[in-house]
């Protein structure tokens, strides 16, 4: 069966450091990728989008890669700040559909 | 530009009572779609539809469950009989293509006593 997995397990990093964030699938075949924040009572907001033919993608303190042999994508937030404190969800366009398939998302605590 | 809205943002409706569900995407933007999402939860895709026209609707109930766009004015999600179990909060997005990415709105809280 089709599954988009994200570590539901919340994170906990002190301010100033790398959060990463993982996003791994199965029985998908992704045209691309994107990364969603979201905050408590609000809609998703769209940050990054990687494609199948790219590796890494950057925006600032953000940086996304894409391995397709290995079916992951990583989310790395670099010196994080407690602003940063949301929930993170991935999001996927299946090859043959037209609308994002998204994960259950990781909530992400940055303590200062 | 004004983002994404819809409304209401609490919706409290009884048991067998209609829910009815609003969203004006952003401006240019001629593709909607309707995400659910339950606590502690992913969004769930329900139904994806570009002026007029339903593209695609495969995640939403065939029963008690409607939804459109029409020429003018905002999309409605529409439903019917609702149960306990349709206590969800409701996204809608909206994008300028069927490929770009999506805006969201705030969403409808619906909450079925």
């Amino acid at each position: 069966s089709q599954k988009i997995e994200q570590n539901s397990e919340a994170l906990n990093i002190q301010e100033g450091k790398t959060a990463t964030l993982t996003c791994n699938y199965t029985n998908y075949s992704p045209a691309y990728l994107q990364w969603y924040r979201q905050d408590p009572g609000r809609g998703p907001v769209f940050l990054l989008l990687i494609r199948e033919n790219e590796k890494e993608k950057r925006k600032e303190r953000l940086k996304v890669t894409f391995d397709t042999t290995l079916k992951q994508s990583l989310f790395h937030i670099t010196a994080s700040q407690p602003a940063d404190s949301a929930t993170y969800l991935c999001a996927l366009l299946d090859t043959g559909r037209r609308a994002l398939t998204f994960g259950s998302g990781t909530r992400l605590q940055v303590q200062p | 530009n004004a983002g994404v809205m819809q409304n209401p943002r609490h919706l409290v409706r009884r048991r067998g009572q209609e829910a009815r569900l609003r969203c004006s995407p952003m401006k240019g933007h001629s593709h909607v779609y309707w995400y659910r999402q339950l606590p502690e939860e992913g969004l769930k895709f329900m139904v994806y539809l570009q002026k007029e026209n339903i593209i695609d609707e495969s995640g939403m109930p065939k029963e008690r469950f409607s939804a459109e766009f029409p020429k003018e004015g905002p999309s409605i999600l529409r439903i019917q009989q609702v149960v306990r179990g349709d206590s969800a909060a409701y996204f809608c997005a909206s994008s300028p293509g069927w490929d770009s990415p999506l805006h969201f709105g705030n969403g409808t809280r619906l909450t079925v006593t």
